[in-house]
């Protein structure tokens, strides 16, 4: 099976801008989460959908949002970028409690 | 916010060594789940200790799991350079199916 994908892989944006990341599960996943990793805040929870519906969230403000489609892939955008949200982004998709990460989105904003 | 504290940081041994690596947390968990990270890239699935079990292994792994104490360690048995890498645990919570709460890491190095 095709492991998790994302893309884009790296992004550079300027603060203000607002960013889209995609994420196409492991097939026959439905379940997919998000996570944030940086220096300072390790590894973070974003949310997590199922069904495209959301399941969990994690402590991040409304300008973080996510949505599943119908085919389980997953989108999650951040809007008015900071300089804070540089950082990896990492989506995994999962069919039990094991999760399948991807290779994650390396986003800069300068 | 995280869940735990890993320990150590960071550790450096020498290939053929063994590698241990403790986790603390602090809620009930329904499991416990190791990953390993190279380099700023994706994390692997290493290994998943559920609750009830006090101990697991997978090839050259072996993790424990205490519950009163909640703890745990990762054993990595005659390290390769190939096992460089940084090391997680993670907890899934009661009642927050597929939310992992990572620990702070282990930055492990192996030379030869």
């Amino acid at each position: 099976k095709a492991g998790v994908t994302q893309t884009p892989r790296y992004l550079i944006k300027t603060r203000g801008q607002q960013v889209t990341l995609s994420c196409s599960p492991i097939s026959g996943h439905r379940s997919v989460s998000w996570y944030q990793q940086t220096p300072g805040q390790g590894l973070q929870f974003l949310f997590e959908y199922f069904s495209e519906t959301q399941r969990n969230k994690g402590n991040f403000p409304g300008r973080f949002s996510g949505r599943q489609f119908s085919n389980s892939r997953s989108e999650m955008n951040v809007s008015t970028l900071e300089l804070g949200d540089s950082a990896l982004y990492l989506c995994a998709s999962s069919f039990s409690s094991e999760q399948y990460f991807g290779p994650g989105t390396r986003l800069t904003v300068t | 916010s995280q869940q735990g504290e890993e320990d150590p940081q960071a550790l450096s041994i020498q290939e053929g060594e063994n590698a241990t690596m403790n986790c603390s947390y602090k809620t009930s968990i329904n499991n416990l789940q190791w990953y390993r990270q190279n380099s700023g890239r994706g994390l692997v699935h290493l290994i998943l200790i559920r609750s009830n079990e006090r101990e697991k292994h997978s090839g050259r792994l072996r993790v424990t799991l205490d519950t009163s104490k909640k703890s745990s360690s990762l054993l990595i048995t005659a390290s390769r350079a190939a096992d460089t890498a940084s090391y997680f645990c993670a907890t899934e919570g009661s009642g927050t199916a597929s939310k992992l709460t990572f620990g702070t890491g282990t930055r492990l190095q192996v030379t030869l």
